[in-house]
């Protein structure tokens, strides 16, 4: 199946950095990328839709100018967490939509652990 | 707002009994799937099923979904040890022009050696 990879895979930072995280597919072109947060013990929540060429689509309650996103190429799109505070520490996952004739499904990356001291 | 509520939200079986998830939804899908993830890592996609299809069936795994009751329920036969992790239900639908993955709560399954 698809790959998807995140790098760094983990990250600790100190309050107030910035924090890049990216995401690639390796062995396909994924004109739309989504990134998820999720907290301890809970599920996934949607944060954007990234899409290539074009602004992010955010979700409701997700702040666009502390979580930056850039969706460059057909292969990458990063994630930049902007003067992190620890309420931002929590595992980041991105997923690239694969569309496949009608069918359509996400891939997911590895995820990216963040915490901030 | 979270779409799917799965239960239980913890289970705790012996090897070698089946696990069975459920997850419900709220609104219309086009598609149901089950993702798998080990502690601290990332998902793994298991199975998708259409909203036309009713069951589906891979390996120790069998899915089904009724639309009638925005319902599916994941089935893991014979479990093994490895089987441990949590398990989220996802329901893809037609959201301004491309399709919005929702997850839901996720099951924690823990079968005992």
């Amino acid at each position: 199946g698809a790959v998807v990879s995140q790098h760094p895979s983990r990250v600790i930072c100190k309050s107030g950095t910035s924090v890049k995280i990216e995401c690639r597919s390796l062995d396909f072109q994924a004109t739309t990328m989504f990134w998820y947060r999720q907290f301890p013990k809970q599920s996934l929540m949607l944060m954007a839709t990234s899409n290539e060429g074009s602004k992010a689509t955010y979700e409701q309650g997700v702040e666009k100018d502390k979580f930056l996103i850039n969706h460059a190429s057909l292969t990458l799109s990063t994630l930049t967490v902007t003067s992190a505070h620890p309420e931002d520490s929590s595992f980041y996952i991105c997923s690239a939509r694969v569309l496949a004739g009608a069918q359509e499904t996400q891939y997911f990356g590895p995820g990216t652990r963040l915490l901030v001291l | 707002s979270q779409q799917g509520e799965e239960d239980p939200q913890a289970l705790s079986i012996q090897e070698g009994e089946n696990a069975t998830m459920n997850c419900s939804y709220k609104t219309s899908i086009n598609n149901l799937q089950w993702y798998r993830q080990n502690s601290g890592r990332g998902l793994v996609h298991l199975i998708l099923i259409r909203s036309n299809e009713r069951e589906k069936h891979s390996g120790r795994l069998r899915v089904t979904l009724d639309t009638s009751k925005k319902s599916s329920s994941l089935l893991i036969t014979a479990s093994r040890a490895a089987d441990t992790a949590s398990y989220f239900c996802a329901t893809v639908g037609a959201s301004g022009g491309y399709q919005k993955v929702t997850f839901g709560t996720g099951t924690k399954l823990q079968v005992i050696p």
